[in-house]
């Protein structure tokens, strides 16, 4: 079937390190995406991955394992305004036409402390 | 501003109403989505014009109509909604190619009493 698993909720230290995981189980496999969402706003785009290893971004680093459907978002030197929630997306394999499915996870919502 | 626009961005109506939701995006996009976001469910996709095809998700209701004229609009049609209607629900676009991020606007929070 097709699931997506990430956690509800985490907090994290200002100036720290945070891991967010992703546990995907799609009927094939185009890539995932990272999006985060500020309350009230729209969702903005992270990253994606579709090949195995690190894409870093500034601040912001995405992993990914196929073999394992493992997907994280590492948010390094942690700021206040990176209170959000963070949405995983997979891309499941194309139909015959030209539509794409993403299947999206529940959102991790990310409290920053200071 | 997100290259994408929607309004209203909230909305009160009830269920015997009618109402339209619209979304312009000034990105060149060539495909444009409806989403609904509710609490504690995934982002679910609603409709998706793509290459002025038209895609449906066959479990939304008929009280939902959408309408692309073109690859820069899109509004939702709202009719004799219900109360579990009410929900966040954002417009997005991208380039119809697969691994094409989406743009989202900032969606229309709609209530239905």
């Amino acid at each position: 079937g097709q699931n997506i698993d990430q956690p509800t909720e985490m907090t994290a230290t200002e100036g720290a390190i945070v891991q967010i995981n992703c546990t995907y189980q799609t009927s094939g496999f185009n890539g995932l995406f990272w999006y985060q969402q500020h309350a009230g706003e729209a969702p903005t785009f992270l990253s994606y991955n579709v090949l195995d290893g690190l894409e870093e971004k500034g601040r912001f680093s995405s992993f990914l394992s196929r073999s394992k459907g493992y997907s994280y978002l590492l948010l390094k030197e942690l700021q206040m305004k990176d209170s959000a929630s963070y949405l995983c997306a997979a891309l499941e394999g194309l139909n015959a036409g030209n539509n794409r499915k993403l299947i999206w996870g529940l959102g991790t919502s990310l409290g920053v402390n200071p | 501003e997100t290259g994408v626009t929607q309004t209203p961005r909230h909305l009160v109506m009830g269920m015997t109403n009618k109402k339209s939701l619209k979304c312009e995006q000034h990105l060149g996009h060539n495909a444009m989505y409806w989403y609904k976001q509710s609490a504690k469910k995934p982002l679910e996709l609603m409709f998706v014009y793509s290459l002025e095809e038209r895609v449906e998700n066959n479990s939304v209701p008929s009280r939902f109509s959408p309408e692309c004229p073109n690859s820069s609009h899109l509004f939702l049609h709202l009719h004799t909604l219900q109360p579990e209607d009410s929900a966040l629900y954002l417009c997005a676009s991208s380039q119809a190619t697969q691994n094409s991020p989406l743009h989202f606007g900032n969606g229309t929070r709609l209530t239905v009493t």
